[in-house]
């Protein structure tokens, strides 16, 4: 089983509607991330947070807006997104290292399968 | 910066055949690596890693991997597959002493297992 869960699953929604992704890790790691994998590609950066800040934003549209309202959760929140933004979003986390001490180990959760109509 | 080529996309093999999944990576420091796997509708899963010490590194699901840094190579082999070895498998690097710095991925390389 994973140890990092997302839901939900599967989500449909037209490009009008307010929707949310959502993360939850129990592991006391203090990083988390959002990617965004499409169909045959492999996963691509979205927005890390360390300590619950945001440290990376990798030229998003701000029609995601991500939010870390504690150290176990993540959300993804959507609005007005298009039919390109369809895909799989993958959150994952990982002990935040500082510099030199050590590496930075990932645990992906399933995913939430995202269609936009 | 870094980079990650996986030379195969993909790679058809037989049951119970030995397999290996080529890694590439280009890097100007030193770097820690990665292989996870993908099944199908579901996220990734760490197969193994590269931190330090021994080159061999083994794995999950009989899997092991082989760093070498002369040829900047991180190979993935299975001396025997089954059928639910059918997955999307992704190469990683992250640069040492980087604090949270993201992976970088291959584009992967989809393993199909044929009875």
């Amino acid at each position: 089983d994973t140890e990092v869960t997302q839901t939900p699953k599967h989500l449909v929604m037209g490009m009008t509607n307010k929707k949310s992704l959502k993360c939850e890790q129990h592991m006391g790691h203090r990083a988390m991330y959002w990617y965004k994998q499409k169909a045959k590609k492999p996963p691509e950066l979205m927005f890390v947070y360390s300590y619950e800040k945001l440290s990376i934003n990798e030229s998003v549209p701000s029609r995601f807006s991500p939010e870390c309202p504690n150290s176990s959760l993540l959300n993804l929140h959507l609005h007005a997104l298009q039919p390109e933004d369809s895909a799989l979003y993958l959150c994952a986390s990982s002990q935040d290292k500082e510099k030199g001490s050590g590496a930075n180990v990932l645990t992906f959760g399933a995913g939430s399968r995202l269609t936009v109509l | 910066a870094q980079s990650v080529t996986q030379l195969d996309s993909q790679v058809p093999v037989f049951e119970e055949a030995p397999v290996e999944l080529r890694c590439n990576y280009s890097s100007s420091v030193s770097v820690y690596l990665f292989w996870y796997v993908q099944y199908p509708n579901q996220g990734l899963q760490l197969l193994l890693k590269y931190l330090s010490g021994s080159t061999l590194v083994k794995g999950i699901n009989g899997f092991e991997a082989e760093f070498n840094k002369s040829q900047t190579s991180f190979h993935l082999r299975k001396p025997s597959v089954h059928i639910s070895d059918t997955a999307e498998y992704f190469c990683a690097v992250s640069p040492r002493h980087s604090g949270n710095t993201p992976l970088v991925f291959g584009k992967g390389t989809r393993l199909s297992v044929i009875a």
